[in-house]
């Protein structure tokens, strides 16, 4: 069974503070690694795909890097509106399904 | 262009009555999803589409619930007899194939 566990549950950061979120993950026979956010009230929005151990992907103030059992989403000089809840999910070679971690919590105070 | 879409967006459903949920998926995406995510946890797979062919529906929690997408776009999630814990959000995804999932806003059901 897929199984995939976020840390820290929650993190509050000053403005300009960065940091790193953590995803560990087991699953058999990995076919991408998601990384969502998502605001109060409104549904996941997509922000990466990984596929294989070594890879990385930035977007603006982030940037998600993958091993064989974790990935991370780093955080550069983050702003208050990079608040919101950052979720996880792995597919596996159960057809297209996503298992989700329970997510990260991150607040940043200006 | 128009992402994919959820209705309604609340319902307020008593114990005992029926539901069904509406999934507007992007234009052109084969493979749609339900997931429950209850609150403050991750979304919870319920069942998959290829098309109208319900490929998984091993995630569905008792035989209350029900979904179908006769024309392979439009998909409803129906669930009978609803119970106190059956209070989730009910979040809808398309993708192109096998691809990433795209999300509509969900709908938050609750039973009283």
């Amino acid at each position: 069974e897929d199984q995939v566990t976020q840390s820290p549950e929650a993190l509050r950061l000053q403005e300009g503070e960065s940091s790193s979120l953590n995803c560990s993950y087991t699953v058999s026979g990995l076919r991408g690694l998601f990384w969502y956010r998502q605001d109060p009230g409104k549904g996941p929005e997509f922000l990466f795909t990984l596929y294989s151990a070594g890879e990385e992907k930035e977007k603006e103030r982030l940037k998600a890097t993958l091993t064989k059992k974790e990935s991370f989403l780093h955080i550069t000089a983050p702003k208050p509106e990079d608040s919101a809840t950052y979720l996880c999910a792995v597919r596996g070679t159960s057809y297209g399904k996503l298992t989700f971690g329970q997510g990260t919590i991150l607040t940043v105070h200006p | 262009g128009a992402g994919v879409s959820q209705s309604p967006r609340y319902k307020v459903a008593k114990r005992g009555q029926d539901v069904a949920l509406r999934c507007d998926p992007i234009s052109g995406h084969v493979s749609l999803f339900w997931y429950q995510q209850a609150l403050g946890q991750g979304p919870e797979f319920l069942t998959y589409f290829q098309n109208e062919a319900q490929l998984d529906k091993s995630g569905l929690p008792s035989d209350r619930f029900f979904a179908e997408r006769p024309e392979g776009s439009v998909s409803t999630l129906k669930i009978q007899r609803t119970q106190q814990e059956d209070s989730a959000v009910y979040l809808c995804a398309s993708s192109p194939r096998q691809d990433t999932q795209y999300f509509g806003p969900g709908t938050r059901l609750t039973v009283l």
